[in-house]
């Protein structure tokens, strides 16, 4: 069965520092991976995803995530935090493994603080 | 191009009483999915459905609740007999199918209080 696990409920980082949230999977077959936030009170969004190439992948809003095989995890990453990164930010996978089409599964996500 | 949409964006109910909770996702969408998010929590799967597959209803907590999706396009779930557990933010999405690494499209949430 897959899985998925942040295993910080919460990250807090001063502005301009760098800033990571972390992401571990369990699938049967390769996975398909995925970053979603959540900003108060609003709907979530997409900020990005790995299906295959290269395991550093961008996306928005500064946000670049590493996928890495052997330590089966895909942390959000970004350089210098901004006060406005502030969210739920949730990780997402699916085994492209299952003959059939399968559900996304979604971790339990993790709040970002980002103070000034 | 318009995005997912939901309605109503707030429901207030009494204990007891039947609900319906309606997502139009995005034209050409043939995927669409229902979660529940319990306040400031992690996202819960109920069911999704594909093109006119049958549904994954895996998710569904119990037979109170249940979804349909008319012609490929809008859906309604519907809790019966609602419980004050059932109080939850309620969200849609859509993907442009269910296979590979599309992503997903959500909705605002339909905000469900059983009083």
């Amino acid at each position: 069965a897959q899985s998925v696990a942040q295993p910080e409920d919460q990250v807090n980082v001063a502005e301009g520092n760098p800033l990571t949230v972390k992401c571990t999977y369990s699938v049967s077959g390769n996975p398909y991976l995925f970053w979603y936030v959540q900003y108060p009170n609003r709907g979530l969004q997409f900020l990005l995803k790995y299906i295959t190439g290269d395991n550093l992948v961008k996306g928005s809003y500064g946000f670049e995530a590493e996928f890495n095989k052997s330590q089966t995890s895909f942390h959000l990453k970004k350089p210098s935090a901004l006060v406005s990164d502030s969210a739920l930010y949730f990780c997402a996978v699916r085994d492209i493994g299952y003959s059939s089409a399968s559900k996304i599964i979604f971790g339990s996500g993790t709040r970002l603080s980002i103070r000034p | 191009g318009a995005g997912v949409s939901q309605s109503p964006s707030n429901k207030v109910t009494e204990k007891g009483k039947d609900v319906e909770l309606r997502c139009d996702p995005i034209s050409g969408h043939t995927a669409l999915y229902w979660y529940r998010q319990s306040l400031g929590q992690g996202l819960e799967f109920l069911i999704y459905f594909q093109g006119n597959s049958a549904p994954d209803k895996s998710g569904l907590p119990s037979d109170r609740f249940s979804a349909e999706r008319t012609g490929g396009s809008v859906s309604t779930l519907t809790i019966q007999r609602t419980q004050q557990e059932d109080s939850a933010v309620y969200l849609c999405a859509s993907s442009l199918n269910i296979n590979g690494g599309n992503e997903q499209f959500f909705g605002p949430g339909t905000r469900l209080t059983v009083l």
